[in-house]
């Protein structure tokens, strides 16, 4: 069973922190790792994606991914409030199928 | 440049009854995906259509099944309809090539919420 694991949270952190979300996944075969965001009663939002080991940033975001640990995070700089939704880990293996986390809620204070 | 696209919005089945639901990827997509979002359940992966062909099926059983049309877009049917396939049904779409790599990334359309009752 392959499976991605996270912290159903909340996280709670105060405008202009660094929020860190976690992810682990089983299936060691998985190739590519991606970040949703979804607001309340909303579709999820493709934020990053990451293929390789290391970390890459795009603007305020930083996906890192460790195979080795299976684990892969998403940093966000200079939380806003506007940044409060579920964040979705969600890793493919093999064929192309999506398994997704249930996700985490961060929550960002004015 | 348009995102996916689904309808209708909204649906309200009475059990027993069958749901058809529709779905249009962006331009140049090939690839239709459908999820299924279950209160407490997270978004579970359907069915995966790619050149008109059903490419991977989830763990659900036979009455939900779907069809790509040549220009792409596709249908989802949920036949004999129970009270727990309530949910927010999405599509996602994708564009062609590497998807055998993992290297390609999926965008969501808005949802339609089925509610049987």
């Amino acid at each position: 069973q392959k499976e991605v694991e996270q912290n159903s949270g909340p996280l709670s952190v105060p405008e202009g922190a660094i929020a860190s979300l976690n992810c682990t996944y089983s299936d060691r075969g998985s190739q590519s790792f991606f970040w949703y965001r979804q607001y309340s009663g909303k579709s999820p939002e493709l934020i990053m994606f990451i293929y390789s080991n290391g970390d890459k940033e795009d603007g305020r975001f930083t996906a890192q991914l460790n195979k080795a640990s299976q684990y892969v995070s998403l940093l966000i700089r200079d939380s806003q409030p506007s940044d409060s939704a579920t964040y979705l880990c969600a890793a493919i293996s093999g064929y192309s199928t999506l398994t997704f986390g249930k996700g985490t809620m961060l929550l960002v204070s004015p | 440049e348009a995102g996916v696209t689904q309808s209708p919005t909204h649906l309200i089945k009475t059990r027993g009854q069958q749901a058809t639901l529709r779905c249009s990827p962006i331009s140049g997509h090939t690839s239709v995906y459908w999820y299924q979002q279950a209160l407490g359940l997270g978004l579970q992966f359907l069915l995966w259509y790619d050149e008109g062909e059903e490419r991977n099926r989830g763990n659900f059983p036979p009455r939900f099944s779907g069809r790509q049309f040549p220009n792409y877009s596709s249908e989802l049917n949920v036949n004999a309809l129970e009270l727990e396939d309530s949910a927010l049904y999405l599509c996602a779409s994708s564009s062609p090539g590497h998807w055998d790599r993992g290297f390609h990334e999926q965008y969501f359309g808005p949802g339609t919420r089925l509610t049987v009752t």
